[in-house]
């Protein structure tokens, strides 16, 4: 069976400041692995993803993330947040089982 | 595109009505899912549909929840008796296939007195 795990909860940055957000995965096969962002009060939608090629994904809003097989990692980077992007991140694979499974989220408040 | 339509996007119910939320997922995607989000669980996968077919409902809490999808644009998912504790926001979500991106719906605040 596939599981995520989210390692930071909560996590409050100032604007300007760097983000990292972990993500580790437990699947012995292939897997697709997403990043999804839900803004307050709004669904989920995605962030950025990785099926196959170049394990640096670039997604929306300057964020990216690198696939590291051997880690089973899938981190969430940006170099510079902003106030906006204060919002719950999810981190999701995708295994033999064709359907995702969710981590638990990662709360990110951006101090303007 | 309208994305995926959900309806209502609040119900606020008393304990042991019945409650029915609704779900038109996007034209040409044929898999659909529904999760529950909550403080202390987050999101968890409720059913999951392939071609209109019920693929794996093992999420389904309990006999109290049922789900269903007639056609390939329309899903429901019902809750009777409702109870305190399923008070939620319910996602309904659809992708083009197994493995692919999905669209969430801007979801359904479920709240049961």
């Amino acid at each position: 069976a596939q599981s995520v795990s989210q390692h930071n909860h909560h996590v409050i940055l100032s604007e300007a400041a760097s983000l990292e957000l972990g993500c580790n995965y437990s699947y012995g096969g292939t897997v697709n692995l997403f990043w999804y962002v839900q803004y307050p009060g709004q669904h989920l939608q995605l962030l950025l993803k990785y099926f196959s090629g170049d394990p640096l994904v670039k997604g929306i809003k300057g964020f990216e993330a690198e696939f590291i097989k051997s880690k089973f990692s899938f981190n969430l980077r940006k170099p510079s947040v902003q106030w906006s992007d204060t919002a719950e991140y999810f981190c999701a694979v995708q295994g033999g089982s064709y359907i995702p499974t969710f981590g638990r989220g990662t709360s990110l408040i951006v101090h303007p | 595109d309208a994305g995926v339509i959900q309806s209502p996007r609040h119900e606020v119910t008393e304990m042991g009505q019945e409650v029915t939320l609704r779900c038109k997922p996007i034209s040409g995607h044929n898999s659909l899912f529904w999760y529950r989000q909550t403080m202390m669980r987050g999101l968890e996968l409720l059913i999951y549909f392939n071609n209109n077919v019920p693929i794996d409902d093992s999420g389904m809490p309990e006999d109290r929840f049922s789900a269903k999808m007639p056609n390939a644009s329309f899903s429901t998912l019902k809750i009777q008796p409702s109870e305190p504790r399923d008070s939620a926001v319910y996602f309904c979500a659809s992708s083009t296939g197994q493995g692919n991106t999905q669209y969430f719906g801007p979801g359904t605040r479920l709240t049961v007195l």
